[in-house]
């Protein structure tokens, strides 16, 4: 069974700082990773999808790297603003789908 | 486009009772599943389909049934509630009949309590 870990599963930096978020996973065998956001009390958006092929994804201030070798993914967050406040969750695909616990993520303004 | 709707958005539920969840897509995606999201666990597959008339299980199925006569409709339904099903449930669909490659898109959820 997939084993998806999320480490810190909290952190807190002061607005405007550089981040980065870590996804582990225990078997190499995906189809693609998913990064997720979400904000309490409310449903998943997706962030970033990475193919198995692929090792970035890129989206504005976010960008997403995956090393199936080594069986990681991360989530770099440039210039942070109190609005990227939110839990996020990072879902591998491999014969299901297997979710991190997440990372809360605090913005101090 | 509505997208992923689901209702209700709370219910509480006494042990034994039955109910059901309901999902509902209109982007047309072949894939949909049910998530169970508990404090520390992450959210965990219940069940999903590839498609009308196909279903399957997932990580925690038991205690729960699915059926998919439309593409549209995915219901859950929780055959005796138990305390332990207490959680919020989500309902995510994919375009891909595997879901392979394709963005999942999450309803709001629902809260789940069992006395």
């Amino acid at each position: 069974k997939q084993e998806v870990t999320q480490i810190p599963a909290a952190l807190s930096v002061p607005e405007g700082e550089n981040l980065v978020l870590n996804c582990s996973f225990t078997d190499s065998a995906i189809y693609n990773l998913q990064w997720f956001r979400q904000d309490p009390g409310k449903g998943l958006t997706s962030l970033l999808l990475i193919q198995s092929s692929q090792r970035e994804q890129t989206s504005g201030r976010l960008n997403a790297s995956l090393d199936k070798s080594s069986g990681r993914s991360t989530l770099y967050i440039a210039a942070s603003q109190p609005g990227d406040s939110a839990t996020y969750l990072c879902a591998i695909h491999g014969n299901q789908f297997y979710f991190g616990t997440g990372t809360s993520l605090t913005v101090i303004p | 486009n509505a997208g992923v709707t689901q209702t209700p958005k709370f219910q509480v539920l006494k042990t034994g009772q039955s109910m059901t969840l309901q999902c509902a897509q209109d982007m047309n995606h072949e894939y949909m599943s049910w998530y169970r999201q508990d404090p520390g666990m992450g959210l965990r597959l219940i069940h999903y389909s590839v498609g009308a008339g196909i279903t399957d299980q997932g990580e925690v199925p038991n205690g729960y049934n699915v059926s998919r006569s439309t593409t549209e409709d995915f219901p859950l339904r929780l055959l005796s509630a138990a305390p332990s099903q207490t959680s919020v449930y989500f309902c995510a669909s994919s375009y891909s009949n595997s879901g392979r490659g394709q963005t999942q898109y999450f309803g709001p959820g629902t809260r789940l309590l069992v006395l």
